[in-house]
């Protein structure tokens, strides 16, 4: 399969833990986003990367959120101290830089916050 | 600001009748606009898409879209349902000139009854 894998798919924690997620894009696609979807809401985004550099973050995204992509391949997505509202959809999507149009989206990671 | 603005939270058809999913937009620019899918425990797949080409968009299964400048909108149809086109549809649209991110809508459920 050479789509958007992430991973976990589902992740259950208790408040106040840190959970890390991951993303691997398309193979050669220099552009990654980070989504949130909530119950009942469209996906908003998080920010975005283009190769290794951070170039947009959402003001959705506060200070317990950090996301990386080292070496301008896969991203990780950190969530510290989670409270309950962080429970949402984490969605992944990425795009080769010849194109502004579709953007190619993973499964997702289900996190849940007790 | 761009906005997307999904007309109906929930439509229900029977097999073999006509779909319409309405949804206006707000941009500033020229925007790229696209409708997304997403079916219970799977990831979002691109319908179809827009971007200043034919105002007349065809996309997977069926399903196609006009979009109307003057009206501001980008209405999905399809001309008979079929039980598998249950799931929740997304109105995305994507203006370069205010970022990279897609601005999706919070959706329409669609059911569809034998």
């Amino acid at each position: 399969d050479t789509g958007v894998s992430q991973d976990p798919r589902h992740k259950i924690t208790k408040r106040g833990q840190n959970v890390t997620f991951r993303c691997d894009p398309i193979s050669e696609h220099n552009r990654l986003y980070w989504y949130r979807q909530t119950l009942g809401q469209g996906p908003e985004f998080l920010t975005y990367f283009q190769n290794e550099a951070q170039l947009e973050k959402s003001r959705l995204l506060s200070d317990r959120f950090s996301a990386e992509r080292p070496k301008g391949s896969f991203s990780t997505l950190e969530i510290q101290r989670t409270e309950q509202g962080d429970s949402a959809m984490y969605l992944c999507a990425s795009i080769p830089e010849s194109s502004y149009n579709e953007q190619f989206f993973g499964p997702g990671t289900r996190l849940t916050v007790l | 600001a761009q906005s997307v603005t999904q007309l109906d939270s929930h439509v229900s058809v029977s097999e073999g009748t006509p779909v319409l999913l309405r949804c206006n937009y707000s941009s500033s620019y020229s925007p790229s606009l696209f409708w997304y899918v997403q079916h219970p425990n799977k990831g979002l797949q691109l319908l179809l898409k827009y971007t200043s080409a034919a105002t007349l968009v065809k996309g997977i299964n069926g399903f196609e879209a006009e979009f109307k400048k003057s009206e501001t909108s980008f209405h999905l149809t399809k001309p008979s349902a079929h039980m598998s086109d249950a799931a929740e549809y997304f109105c995305v649209v994507s203006d370069p000139q205010a970022g990279t991110a897609l601005i999706f809508g919070k959706g329409t459920t669609l059911s569809v009854s034998s």
